[in-house]
């Protein structure tokens, strides 16, 4: 029973370089986001997607790309990663649109580093 | 846009006590859900209780209970019987009800259970 998987779960980047996130869920579901926290704020919405094929913004995405070519997988790109995108970024998946009777999952979270 | 605020940096309880975390909100939509996620240090997000705005009764989940006033669009988290395990960071979080946009979070309580 996995639910939302993310890798990997640390990472130290140099400035400059570039990675994808992974995420996957195993629950059929059909919304996907990304959020970030960083140092005692809440979570910030980067990127969501509806299902296959469509994503949007959230409120923080410059600096990201995501992808939705499968139900199951919503990766995110940092491209020439920056100081400012030092954070710990979370997955979420939920059934339906908002929580409208459901719970939206989270996944364990990646901590990443920019350096 | 929709802004959740939490006024309380931190709130300290003695063990087996009552501690009221506040929440408020604001929005122009009737249509939308209320959320207290908890953050232990592993950051891991864990949903401890959920509240429709259609709802008048407020929502009890064993210890935990909100106090929800629509109007005032107050949002707060009673914890009862306050035990060390409930020491964590608490997040207030809303979604829009027929919106596919992800939870918008407040900026944390951070709960110290004292023994």
């Amino acid at each position: 029973n996995a639910g939302v998987t993310q890798t990997p779960k640390f990472r130290i980047l140099k400035i400059g370089q570039s990675m994808t996130l992974q995420c996957t869920q195993d629950m059929n579901h059909n919304y996907m986001y990304w959020y970030r926290q960083d140092p005692g704020m809440g979570l910030k919405l980067i990127y969501y997607s509806v299902g296959a094929g469509i994503t949007d913004k959230g409120e923080v995405p410059n600096g990201y790309n995501v992808s939705r070519s499968t139900t199951e997988d919503f990766p995110l790109r940092l491209e020439l990663a920056a100081p400012s995108q030092t954070s710990v970024y979370f997955c979420a998946s939920s059934r339906i649109r908002g929580a409208v009777g459901n719970t939206i999952y989270f996944g364990e979270g990646s901590w990443l580093t920019v350096v | 846009a929709q802004t959740v605020t939490q006024s309380q940096p931190e709130m300290s309880v003695q063990e087996a006590e009552t501690v009221t975390l506040s929440c408020t909100y604001d929005t122009s939509e009737s249509d939308y859900y209320l959320f207290w996620y908890k953050q232990p240090p592993s950051r891991q997000m864990i949903l401890v209780i959920r509240q429709e705005a259609y709802k008048q009764q407020n929502a009890t989940e064993n210890r935990f209970s909100v106090n929800f006033q629509k109007a005032a669009k107050s949002f707060s988290l009673k914890i009862s019987d306050s035990q060390l395990g409930d020491a964590a960071m608490y997040f207030c979080a809303y979604v829009l009800g027929g919106g596919a946009d992800g939870l918008t979070f407040g900026k944390g309580t951070h709960l110290i259970i004292q023994p």
